[in-house]
């Protein structure tokens, strides 16, 4: 079955803790995003992947990290996380940026 | 978000048709993508619009005019499982633009 993976679905944790939230996708695709949603602000881009070791950052790049090793990968780092990243967090992946995005089922996190 | 604007909320009745508007900033346009997302759920597509007009999916259309900066997700025929939030999307520089989201709430 073609998806998308995240996990966890859900952690909370302490401020400065680091963590990582996995992401693969089995379809082959070249371009991978993370996004966070919050209430009254839709999904915003924090950053994306054209290729393998081929990242930049989206709109809300700051306190987050990715890498690209490996195609079906893009795990997000956060270093040292703070409250305000407490948010929802969705994977996604195409076949190109101007493709269908096909969305992981979401990583909620709480940062205490 | 980010020059994209569409309703917050909106309601209707079930069997109805209603119409979610969206206005976007028309430079680096590649594309528009309309996205559904129900509570707690990811998003998952419905539409995308590169050129003028109108494109027919079952109970759901979405029309574009790009000189406007303007499209439109029409669903018809609403079913209590309709209700959810409806995400419009414009394409830029290698990234989607996401707008906000309007939920729709379909009722009895």
């Amino acid at each position: 079955e073609a998806q998308v993976t995240q996990n966890p679905r859900y952690l909370i944790t302490v401020t400065g803790k680091k963590l990582t939230v996995t992401c693969s996708q089995n379809m082959n695709h070249e371009y991978m995003s993370w996004y966070r949603q919050d209430p009254g602000l839709g999904l915003r881009q924090i950053y994306y992947s054209m290729n393998v070791e081929v990242t930049d950052k989206g709109d809300v790049p700051e306190g987050y990290k990715v890498s690209r090793k490996e195609k079906r990968n893009f795990p997000l780092i956060l270093e040292s996380p703070s409250p305000n990243q407490t948010s929802l967090y969705f994977c996604a992946s195409s076949i190109s940026m101007a493709d269908t995005q096909y969305f992981g089922p979401g990583t909620r996190l709480t940062v205490l | 978000g980010q020059n994209i604007d569409q309703p917050t909320e909106m309601t209707a009745t079930e069997g109805a048709i209603v119409q979610i508007n969206c206005t976007y900033q028309t430079s680096g346009f590649n594309g528009l993508f309309w996205y559904q997302q129900h509570a707690g759920e990811a998003p998952t597509f419905l539409s995308y619009n590169v050129l003028d007009g109108l494109e027919e999916k079952g109970r759901f259309s979405s029309f574009l005019s790009r000189s406007k900066g303007y499209s439109y997700l029409l669903l018809k025929e609403l079913q209590m499982k309709d209700s959810a939030s409806y995400l419009c999307a414009r394409g830029g520089y290698n990234k989607l633009i996401f707008g906000a989201g309007t939920r729709l709430a379909v009722h009895p």
